[in-house]
């Protein structure tokens, strides 16, 4: 099974500051038709997980632009422009190139 | 809004059984592959089971639960279930339903927000 590692594990945050998550996977997520499937989860205390990001850096409907995600082959990594209060959760990547889909093990953001 | 609300969950005996329901609604649920994933204490998350649309003629498990874990739907109403026997004590976690459109390799549009199997004496 692929692999994904986040870190940090622990991410303290400034209201109104960016923040950086990275990931890597054990394997490349290219598939055959090209596309990369690494997407972004937020898990908010109380609240269903929300998927952010699809295929590296595509925002699902309703996600602010403060949200980012870029990346290739291994590398991954979710940019929050300004972390706002509401941002403070747990933040998962995974892939969905090879089956089965695996998960990181979550960064945790919160307020400093 | 697209809502998916899991029950069933509750505290058993290593080697019972529980079913573990996933109540659906807002969107065409018999489009729409579906998932269970679980999240043990302190842990991160992990697939378990993945059924099709449609008939769900296709199933897929995790190697962990695999000849103990049944995943099924009913598209007349609206639910995924997961039939879990021979529990074991490593089974303990927050057990979530998720879903997808089936044929898209795009996966976990939606979640629920879990409910917790304990397997204990």
């Amino acid at each position: 099974d692929v692999v994904m590692t986040q870190s940090p594990l622990s991410l303290p945050v400034t209201l109104g500051q960016p923040a950086s998550i990275s990931c890597r996977s054990s394997q490349n997520l290219v598939n055959s038709d090209g596309d990369t499937h690494l997407n972004w989860y937020q898990h908010r205390p109380g609240q269903s997980l929300r998927r952010l990001i699809y295929k590296v850096s595509n925002r699902d409907s309703g996600v602010p632009d403060r949200f980012s995600g870029s990346g290739s082959g291994t590398d991954f990594t979710l940019r929050i422009s300004r972390v706002e209060a509401e941002d403070v959760g747990v933040y998962y990547c995974m892939q969905g190139t090879h089956w089965p889909p695996t998960f990181g093990q979550g960064t945790k953001v919160e307020v400093k | 809004d697209v809502q998916l609300l899991e029950s069933g969950g509750g505290l058993v005996q290593p080697g019972g059984s529980l079913r573990l329901s996933c109540v659906t609604s807002g969107f065409t649920f018999s489009s729409y592959a579906m998932t269970w994933a679980r999240q043990a204490p302190g842990k991160g998350l992990e697939w378990v089971s993945s059924i099709s649309g449609g008939s769900g003629d296709r199933t897929y498990y995790a190697d962990s639960v695999k000849g103990r874990f049944t995943i099924s739907r009913d598209n007349s109403k609206n639910t995924l279930y997961l039939q879990m026997n021979s529990l074991r004590v490593d089974d303990t976690a927050v057990y979530f339903c998720a879903n997808w459109v089936e044929g898209s390799k795009i996966l976990f549009d939606y979640w629920g927000q879990g409910t917790l199997v304990t397997a204990s004496s």
